[in-house]
């Protein structure tokens, strides 16, 4: 039962433009999401987060948007460069619950 | 990811024996949980502890698997007689709140089962 669903196994971006990861989920009691940054051999590293009553949250080149209609949340990086390269998580979690829920994730390459 | 220390980053075990899998949490995190991430897989939730209490354990398999957060030392992921569908990356994160707002993760065990 996969309640985060990042339906893009990868994603190739060149240098300097805009990369949109995509995030879908299931549970509507979801009310806080993150984005996980992985490099190989690595620990995901926390990136950006936005809670339920926001549909925006920005920091830097990253922002992430949060469609509650639509169970979806997107990942924005502009200007996208090479060191961004990686697998990016999205995961999920309700008020009531002590776990996140990860989609499988997305691998992004950024092209020199 | 300084702060949660994993060890060992890569473990071999033969089927039918022991894997022990240590975390010890950020300084000042009493909050310890550990994921499982299989091959072409998303990290999965196993199960949260705090200082010796098991808070949730629903992701863990029913058979083999235990986890303990003792009052001193580290968190302990244990997985008696193990098969090759054991073999995975296992993350270990830490927080300083129940309520947590973002994990910090470990670098990881990555577990094989020969």
């Amino acid at each position: 039962d996969q309640q985060v669903k990042q339906n893009s196994p990868s994603l190739s971006v060149q240098e300097g433009r805009i990369s949109i990861l995509n995030c879908d989920y299931t549970n509507s009691m979801f009310d806080y999401f993150l984005w996980y940054k992985k490099y190989p051999a690595e620990g995901p590293t926390f990136l950006i987060s936005i809670s339920s009553i926001k549909d925006k949250n920005e920091d830097g080149r990253f922002t992430v948007f949060l469609n509650k209609s639509a169970k979806h949340l997107s990942l924005h990086i502009v200007p996208s460069q090479p060191g961004d390269s990686a697998v990016y998580f999205c995961a999920a979690s309700g008020n009531t619950g002590n776990q996140f829920y990860f989609g499988t994730g997305t691998s992004l390459t950024v092209i020199p | 990811n300084a702060g949660v220390m994993q060890n060992p980053r890569h473990l071999v075990r033969r089927r039918g024996q022991e894997a022990r899998l240590r975390c010890s949490p950020m300084k000042g995190h009493s909050h310890v949980y550990w994921y499982r991430q299989l091959p072409e897989e998303g990290l999965k939730f196993m199960v949260y502890l705090q200082k010796e209490n098991i808070i949730d354990e629903s992701g863990m398999p029913k058979e083999r698997f235990s986890a303990e957060f003792p009052k001193e030392g580290p968190s302990i992921l244990r997985i008696q007689q193990v098969v090759r569908g054991d073999s995975a990356a296992y993350f270990c994160a830490s927080s300083p709140s129940a309520r947590n707002y973002g994990y910090t993760f470990g670098s990881g065990t990555r577990l094989t089962v020969v």
